[in-house]
């Protein structure tokens, strides 16, 4: 079945320690990128890769980091946590074209104490 | 650059109503617009998008959209709303930017019995 998986799905922190939500996909898709919603905000863009090695910001970047060493796979760290990180997190991948369908994970939601 | 208005972050109808949800958009080059929805504690799902071609879009569960590009507009539409339509709704934009989609705020529909 084709699908982005995402994990944990759910998970409550403490501000400062260091966290990583996995996100794999296994359509072969290049582009993958990283959303966060918050109510009233919609979803914003964090970061995006469109291949393996590369990696760009988003609307929103800031206490973020990204690697894609494999085209699967696009983890997202949070190096030092804080309070305004907790948020409802997505990952999405696609084909590298503007007409083509995004697909979703299922979200990760993140509460930092 | 782009953007996305949803006009109305409620929107509340009983079943059978005609749905309607509003969105505005703002693209420097002819746009891809798509509407996804999210129901309770689940990922985005695509319901339709329009690329090129015809102006009036038919996705799932009988939504359909009508890209007027005089009103900058792609309001989705159903003629008679069931209770399982109750979701969050999004509407989003891609550019020239290969992948970057745009979102609205969203609108959230309750339907009444």
């Amino acid at each position: 079945e084709a699908q982005v998986t995402q994990n944990p799905r759910y998970l409550i922190t403490v501000t400062g320690k260091k966290l990583t939500v996995t996100c794999s996909q296994n359509m072969n898709h290049e582009y993958m990128s990283w959303y966060r919603q918050d109510p009233g905000l919609g979803l914003r863009q964090i970061y995006y890769s469109m291949n393996v090695e590369v990696t760009d910001k988003g609307d929103v970047p800031e206490g973020y980091k990204v690697s894609r060493k494999e085209k699967r796979n696009f983890p997202l760290i949070l190096e030092s946590p804080s309070p305004n990180q907790t948020s409802l997190y997505f990952c999405a991948s696609s084909p590298l074209s503007s007409t083509d369908t995004q697909y979703f994970g299922p979200g990760t939601r993140l509460t930092v104490l | 650059a782009q953007s996305v208005t949803q006009l109305g972050s409620h929107v509340s109808v009983s079943e059978g109503a005609l749905v309607l949800l509003r969105c505005n958009y703002s693209s420097s080059v002819p746009p891809y617009l798509f509407w996804y929805v999210q129901y309770p504690n689940q990922g985005l799902q695509l319901l339709l998008k329009y690329t090129t071609g015809a102006t009036l879009v038919k996705g799932i569960n009988g939504f359909e959209a009508e890209f007027k590009k005089s009103e900058t507009s792609f309001h989705l539409t159903k003629p008679s709303a069931h209770m399982s339509d109750a979701a969050e709704y999004f509407c989003a934009v891609k550019g020239a930017s290969y992948g970057k989609l745009t979102f609205g705020q969203g609108t959230i529909l309750t339907v009444h019995p």
